[in-house]
């Protein structure tokens, strides 16, 4: 069964205070990771899409990176703005195609 | 370009009453998916459908649940009978063809509240 651990679940910085989440899965046969910010009150907005292991992406503050067993989101001098629920998803092979999700790290980024 | 659109956003109900949710995918967009949504178990997956098709619904908890998508623009997902450990977030998703690699676009969600 595909698993997809988030941590850590709540991450209180200061602004301007660089961090990393993580992602840690257990897939069989991983096509691709996918990183989404969530608003309160909102779906899922897509960020990311990593297929290999020893790629990197980039997007304003946020870089994500991808291993073999693991992704992390590295957040570079966040400003308050950037607070949001954080969510890891995993497309795996086996002819399924909806993506298995991990809970999540809820950022607060304080002014 | 509109996103998938949902509705209604909130729906306060009833136990044992019916329950639709309605869907609009993107545009364009040929596979749709229904993902549940709670604190426990964050968002699962219930079922989906490409060009119109149901290819997978083994995350559709019970029989009470069903879904259909009669064209490629809209789609359903109906409780009967509703129950109080119903109540979550049910977000609708479409993905673009060509590569099933394409990231899901989410809709903003239908809030479901079961008294």
């Amino acid at each position: 069964e595909d698993q997809v651990t988030q941590s850590p679940e709540a991450l209180r910085l200061q602004e301007g205070e660089s961090s990393s989440l993580n992602c840690s899965y257990t897939v069989s046969g991983l096509r691709g990771l996918f990183w989404y910010r969530q608003d309160p009150g909102k779906g899922p907005e897509f960020l990311f899409t990593l297929y290999s292991a020893g790629e990197e992406k980039e997007k304003e503050r946020l870089k994500a990176t991808l291993t073999k067993k693991e992704s992390f989101l590295h957040i570079t001098a966040p400003k308050p703005e950037d607070s949001a629920t954080y969510l890891c998803a995993v497309h795996a092979g086996g002819g399924a195609d909806g993506l298995t999700f991990g809970k999540g790290t809820h950022l607060i980024i304080q002014p | 370009d509109a996103g998938v659109i949902q509705s209604p956003r909130h729906e306060v109900t009833e136990m044992g009453q019916e329950v639709t949710l309605r869907c609009k995918p993107i545009s364009g967009h040929n596979s749709l998916f229904w993902y549940r949504q709670t604190m426990m178990r964050g968002l699962e997956l219930l079922i989906y459908f490409n060009n119109n098709v149901p290819i997978d619904d083994s995350g559709m908890p019970e029989d009470r649940f069903s879904a259909k998508m009669p064209n490629a623009s809209f789609s359903t997902l109906k409780i009967q009978p509703s129950e109080p450990r119903d109540s979550a977030v049910y977000f609708c998703a479409s993905r673009a063809g060509g590569t099933n690699n394409q990231p899901q676009h989410f809709g903003d969600g239908t809030r479901l509240s079961i008294l």
